[in-house]
Parts: structure tokens; sequence; C-alpha cells
């Protein structure tokens, strides 16, 4: 059975700072997924991870994937509070859109 | 082009009762995906329909049920509600099954079961 662990589960940190969300998985696959939650919203697409070393960024956010070691990595550059948000990793095992989460980073930016 | 939707947005049951989920995929997207999204948890996938057959269910019972009708639409039907029920249920849809394609979601529809 596919796991799919995020750490830490909650990340409060000061504006301006830089800060790491990590995404490890216990099986084969190449595909993962960023996803950003707003409180009572739903899920956004941030990025989508389709190979080894695949890396892209968008704004302060930058995602990369390592398949060897299973591990995705969401990184945030001089955090801004408008980043605040829940955010979920996703791996899809099966090539067939059946996404697994994590348990979501709770990511709170003060001023 | 228009989103993903769903309906309605927030419902109340009680215990033993039966519910209708609706939701519309995006157009052109003939893949829909349901999940149940608990507090404080990850979405977890129920299952998936793909030109009007079931193509994947995750462990779930049967009293969590689906439809996909021709205009690629979709129902998930849960009878026998329990209280651990209680969850925010996001349909996704995508244009086709297998491939590398974002999956897309609605709002959700926040389900509280007393």
């Amino acid at each position: 059975e596919l796991k799919v662990e995020q750490n830490p589960l909650f990340l409060s940190m000061q504006e301006g700072k830089n800060y790491t969300i990590y995404c490890n998985y216990s099986t084969t696959s190449d595909r993962l997924y960023w996803y950003r939650q707003d409180p009572g919203k739903s899920l956004e697409s941030l990025f989508v991870l389709l190979s080894n070393g695949a890396v892209k960024q968008e704004g302060r956010l930058m995602a990369s994937l390592d398949t060897k070691a299973r591990l995705s990595t969401l990184h945030i550059t001089a955090a801004v509070h408008d980043l605040s948000a829940t955010y979920f990793c996703a791996v899809d095992e099966t090539s067939g859109s059946r996404l697994t989460f994590g348990e979501g980073t709770q990511l709170t930016v003060n001023p | 082009e228009t989103g993903v939707t769903q309906s309605p947005t927030h419902l109340i049951k009680t215990r033993g009762q039966q519910v209708t989920l609706r939701c519309s995929s995006q157009s052109g997207h003939n893949t829909v995906s349901w999940y149940q999204q608990a507090l404080g948890q990850g979405p977890q996938f129920i299952f998936q329909y793909y030109r009007e057959e079931e193509n994947g269910r995750g462990n779930f019972p049967p009293r969590f049920s689906g439809l996909q009708f021709p205009n690629y639409s979709s129902e998930l039907n849960v009878n026998a509600l329990e209280l651990d029920d209680s969850a925010l249920y996001l349909c996704a849809s995508s244009p086709r099954v297998r491939g590398t394609d974002t999956q897309y979601f609605g709002p959700g529809t926040r389900l509280t079961v007393l």
C-alpha cells in the first residue's frame, strides 16, 4: 500500500524567511503533484512533476522530484503572508489519475 | 471554459439516511474522481469514473456508489450514513484516464451527519 508522508505537518515562519516542506512516498512513482488548500476551500493545483530531477518554479515556490530517493520538496523563498495555507503532495502510482495524498503541511506566515 | 462545479455546497443529514452529491466536470474532461476529506486530513480516493464505467475504487464500503452520465457529469451516492461520513467531498476531473494530466478539483460539498 502506497504511503505518502509530509513533514513538517505544521510550520510557522516569519515573512522573508526560507523553508522547505518534504514529501516522502513508499513505492515507485514518477508522477507527483503539489496542491494548495485555503481554509474551507478546495484544492488548487500548484505543480506537476513527471520525471526524476524535475524542477518547477512559480513565484516564491519551487518544487523538485527525486524518484530514486522517493522524495519531493517544496521550497519557499522569502515567505509572504499570502502563502499561508495547507500544502499537500499527492502521488499517482497507477498512471490513472488515482492520487494518494499526504497529510498536508499547514503553513502560517507571520508578519 | 467552465471549471468543475459541485452541488450542494453544504448538506446536513442524520444517521441512516441516504445522500446524493453531484459534480459537473470541466469542459472536455471525460474522467471524474471522487475524494473524501475528513477534517484535518488529506483527501482519500473513493472511486473514479471513465466513460460511464467505474475505473478504480479506493478502500470504501459498497454503500458508497456512483454514476457517470453521457455528458461526463457524475453523482456520488452514500447509503446508510454514519457519523464518520461527515467530511468534505471533492470531485476532480481530468481529460483522460491514462496520462499525466493534473486533476482539477471542484469546490466540494461539506456533508455533516448528525
